[in-house]
């Protein structure tokens, strides 16, 4: 069973620009979540989605935002780059309902230069 | 969310069992108390999950006290690759449950 892959794994982009990473879940999860993880802030949560709606947010700018797809892949774009941007963003997908475990991909490092 | 306190960091020797320990005295009665950890920049990897009751996997072992308020990893028999940063975070059981709230975690350090 193929888990959760996340593209591309490495990007360098420069400042003021936008990008987009992109996760695949676990196939028939349709729960996905997304966090940023930086040296100085640790894992925070950036949003979830279930069934192409955006269930829950964490505290971000709105330079972050998502989407999910009928297919249940997801995509986060983040809007006018800055340095603090630079960090590893991971995703997680899950079943939907209590007493399920999240899985995560292997994450997408961004650099900001 | 119920908050989590760990040890910053602990060391354990190959091959003898490591004991986690965690708190979370505000937890509630329909959240779930999980542990994933995450070797050098992978991403976290699920280990165990419980509620009330003591549970067992592959992996590892969840002991939970019965006031739920602590909670205690055991790796019954370390590894080097189990060097890693191990979290402890509580779940709630409703339509938040795609949110994981992660502290700063254990950095577990296994030596030869």
């Amino acid at each position: 069973k193929a888990g959760v892959t996340q593209t591309p794994r490495y990007l360098i982009k420069t400042r003021g620009q936008q990008v987009t990473l992109s996760c695949s879940p676990i196939s028939g999860h349709r729960s996905v979540s997304w966090y940023q993880q930086t040296p100085g802030q640790g894992l925070q949560f950036l949003f979830e989605y279930f069934s192409e709606t955006q269930r829950n947010k964490g505290n971000f700018p709105g330079r972050f935002s998502g989407r999910q797809f009928s297919n249940s892949r997801s995509e986060m774009n983040v809007s006018t780059l800055e340095l603090g941007d630079s960090a590893l963003y991971l995703c997680a997908s899950s079943f939907s309902g209590e007493n399920t475990e999240a899985f995560f991909g292997q994450g997408t490092r961004l650099t900001v230069v | 969310d119920a908050k989590t306190t760990q040890p910053t960091s602990m060391d354990c020797a190959e091959g003898r069992a490591a004991n986690l320990p965690c708190n979370h005295s505000t937890i509630s009665g329909n959240e779930y108390v999980y542990w994933y950890r995450q070797i050098h920049s992978q991403g976290p990897q699920y280990i165990i999950h419980g509620l009330k009751n003591n549970e067992t996997n592959e992996m590892a072992s969840l002991i939970i006290t019965e006031d739920r308020k602590s909670s205690t990893l055991i790796l019954p028999h370390a590894t080097l690759r189990d060097t890693a940063v191990y979290y402890c975070i509580v779940r709630v059981a409703t339509n938040s449950w795609g949110k994981l709230q992660f502290g700063a975690g254990t950095q577990v350090v296994v030596t030869p």
